[in-house]
């Protein structure tokens, strides 16, 4: 079973609008990360935002907050007032706590998002 | 500046010539990683080094080898490049007891 699960291949948000990018997780860990990273046309992994499966709040950097969803094993992103700039790859990823796996993250297939002025 | 430096950043190369992506970071982590992402498949782990002389196997590791001398450098070795190994390469580390990963800048290997 894919352990990220990204089904929106492709996003179109109009710019000053808000979007969600939807994640799914697949785990039995009770301890774990979840994080956002965005990756623009140039190519660089930029570290947006982290959640770890014991916080209480979603966590929030700015635009960018983490509707974190235990119980659905969802870990989406919204981006709020969207800018032209924040077109770009976007991976959802997970990494789980366990002894022996501990040390690996595992990345979703990503979505593309376009801002549209 | 704190970073993951990569190289080369391009490279291509023909199926079968052994080459060496150099990764290098300046932060002292004790984590290291490499990582390949394909269209359509997201980044896939390699091979993981959580400190010197320790490293491990990823989702991905046939056809790579690793080694972890020191601690700043993980370098990550084609012995027989093929071109289903062309793809974008990414080093990462992170410190120890840390979540978040720090990412090079990619290597892009072409292998005709």
């Amino acid at each position: 079973a894919q352990k990220i699960t990204q089904t929106q291949p492709g996003m179109f948000v109009q710019e000053k609008e808000a979007v969600t990018l939807d994640c799914t997780y697949d785990t039995s860990d009770q301890s774990y990360g979840l994080f956002w990273y965005k990756q623009p046309s140039s190519g660089e992994m930029i570290f947006l935002i982290y959640q770890g499966s014991y916080d209480e709040q979603n966590a929030t950097e700015g635009r960018y907050s983490l509707n974190f969803q235990k119980a659905r094993k969802s870990a989406n992103l919204v981006i709020s007032a969207s800018q032209l700039g924040d077109s770009a790859m976007y991976f959802c990823a997970m990494r789980e706590s366990t002894s022996n796996t501990g040390n690996q993250f595992y990345f979703g297939t990503g979505t593309s998002l376009t801002v549209i002025p | 500046e704190a970073q993951v430096t990569q190289n080369p950043r391009y490279l291509i190369t023909v199926t079968g010539k052994k080459l060496t992506v150099t990764c290098s970071q300046n932060m002292n982590h004790e984590y290291m990683s490499w990582y390949r992402q394909d269209p359509g498949l997201g980044l896939r782990q390699i091979y993981y080094s959580m400190n010197v002389e320790v490293t491990d196997k990823g989702d991905v590791p046939e056809g790579y080898k690793v080694s972890r001398k020191e601690k700043r450098n993980f370098p990550l070795i084609l012995e027989s490049p093929s071109p289903n190994q062309t793809s974008l390469y990414f080093c990462a580390s992170r410190a120890a007891g840390a979540n978040v990963l720090t990412f090079g800048a990619g290597s892009r290997l072409t292998v005709l």
